[in-house]
């Protein structure tokens, strides 16, 4: 059975100071890792997808990576638009509509 | 606009009175997916499709039922409600049938189970 767990489930930071979200995963043929952030109350809106380790991705301030075992975002000088909720999700194995989410980490970006 | 829409937004029913919340997506997505999130949890799949007529199980699709008979909706059908069944709901699309691109969501919708 697929696993995401993500680390920490909340964090703090005041703006400008840098940190990294974790999402570690445990399954049997990784196809696709995703993150996804949210506000409260609404749908989740698409980050990034990273298919093999290595590989990383950035957008603005946020920055995503990829090794075999995990996956991490970083974000740079963050500002209170930042706040969200961070999702990451997997698509694994031969099910190839199957997704498995982490439970996420909230973000909280102080003036 | 792209974009999925989920009706009804907010929902308050009673146990056992058979509902149906519609989704629907103007994106012409094969893939479509329901998803369920409970306070402090993340995204728990309910059911998905990859194509018309095409549907398979996710994780938690006990009590659940889907039907796919057009490619632009994905209803999720609770036949006898149960308060457990009280929950965030979320309608995804994507593009590939294999859902490997990213995933559109809809608003959400509150459903409240007495």
């Amino acid at each position: 059975e697929d696993q995401v767990t993500q680390s920490p489930e909340a964090l703090r930071l005041q703006e400008g100071e840098s940190s990294s979200l974790n999402c570690s995963y445990t399954v049997s043929g990784l196809r696709g890792l995703f993150w996804y952030r949210q506000d409260p109350g609404k749908g989740p809106e698409f980050l990034f997808t990273l298919y093999s380790a290595g590989e990383e991705k950035e957008k603005e301030r946020l920055k995503a990576t990829l090794t075999k075992k995990e996956s991490f975002l970083h974000i740079t000088a963050p500002k209170p638009e930042d706040s969200a909720t961070y999702l990451c999700a997997v698509q694994a194995g031969t099910n190839a509509g199957k997704s498995t989410f982490g439970d996420g980490t909230t973000l909280t970006v102080k003036p | 606009e792209a974009q999925v829409t989920q009706n009804p937004r907010y929902l308050i029913t009673v146990t056992g009175k058979k509902l149906t919340v519609t989704c629907s997506q103007n994106m012409n997505h094969e893939y479509m997916s329901w998803y369920r999130q409970d306070p402090g949890l993340g995204l728990r799949q309910i059911y998905y499709s990859m194509n018309v007529e095409v549907t398979d199980k996710g994780d938690v699709p006990e009590g659940y039922k889907v039907s796919r008979k057009e490619k632009r909706n994905f209803p999720l059908i609770l036949e006898s409600p149960s308060p457990n069944q009280t929950s965030l709901y979320f309608c995804a699309s994507s593009l590939t049938s294999g859902g490997l691109s990213e995933q559109f969501f809809g608003p959400g919708t509150r459903l409240t189970v007495l």
